[in-house]
């Protein structure tokens, strides 16, 4: 069975940094292309970062600079290090598996119960 | 302001048919295919379409997908009361070079 299970939220100061972690099982993370989305309360989801197979990794340009995506494949572990925090990055922040094909085109098909990040003083 | 827009809210009797829209534009909806998730309240998202019409392992046909042109429409039928919940759809924008999302839309069962 697929399964995610993130950790590390918490409140923050603005100007601080943490650290995410999403745990997964029943699959090969280092295999796959993993995603991390959020989502600021009463609003809508948004795509933070992804990881390629091969290692390649993106960012969304509200985080880039300051975000760092990366895994551990011994552990089979994502990771979301994140640096000088903002208030608007208060927000869930879920890990996803992410599917791209060629027939079926891009989708996160499994995601974490998520993690809340507080920015705040 | 989410690059797809939605109607923030939906309602429907037990029973009843009640369709979602998502319009958005030639980079993304235009050219790539539609995803939808549906989020029960307090819970993770969940995908429920795929490639703008495919329904994952596990979820009931009651729930159907399609696309045209900018625009996707997610349709329930047979509403149930444990349909109540935000529903969001997505697209990959190759302008952006990465995914959008829908702003959300809360379904109400009445």
């Amino acid at each position: 069975e697929v399964q995610l299970v993130e950790s590390g939220g918490g409140l923050v100061q603005p100007g601080g940094s943490l650290r995410l972690s999403c745990v997964a099982s029943g699959f090969t993370v280092s295999s796959n292309y993993m995603s991390w989305v959020r989502q600021a309360p009463g609003k809508g989801l948004e795509w933070v970062s992804v990881i390629y197979s091969g290692g390649t990794t993106y960012y969304a340009d509200s985080v880039k600079g300051r975000f760092t995506i990366s895994r551990d494949n011994s552990k089979n572990t994502l990771y979301l290090q994140m640096n000088s925090l903002r208030a608007e990055d208060t927000a869930v922040y879920y890990c996803a598996r992410e599917v791209r094909a060629y027939t079926s085109g891009w989708y996160l098909d499994y995601w974490g119960q998520g993690t809340l990040v507080t920015v705040s003083s | 302001q989410s690059v797809l827009t939605q109607p923030p809210s939906a309602s429907g009797t037990p029973g009843q048919r009640v369709t979602i829209s998502c319009s958005g534009s030639s980079s993304n909806i235009g050219s790539n295919t539609v995803n939808w998730y549906q989020q029960l309240p307090g819970t993770a998202p969940k995908l429920l379409i795929f490639n703008n019409d495919q329904r994952p392992s596990g979820v009931p046909d009651r729930f159907s997908g399609s696309k045209s042109g900018t625009s996707a429409s997610l349709a329930i039928s047979g509403l149930q009361s444990e349909d109540e919940a935000d529903y969001s759809c997505a697209a990959w924008d190759d302008s952006l070079n990465g995914p959008v999302f829908g702003g959300g839309t809360k379904l109400t069962v009445l």
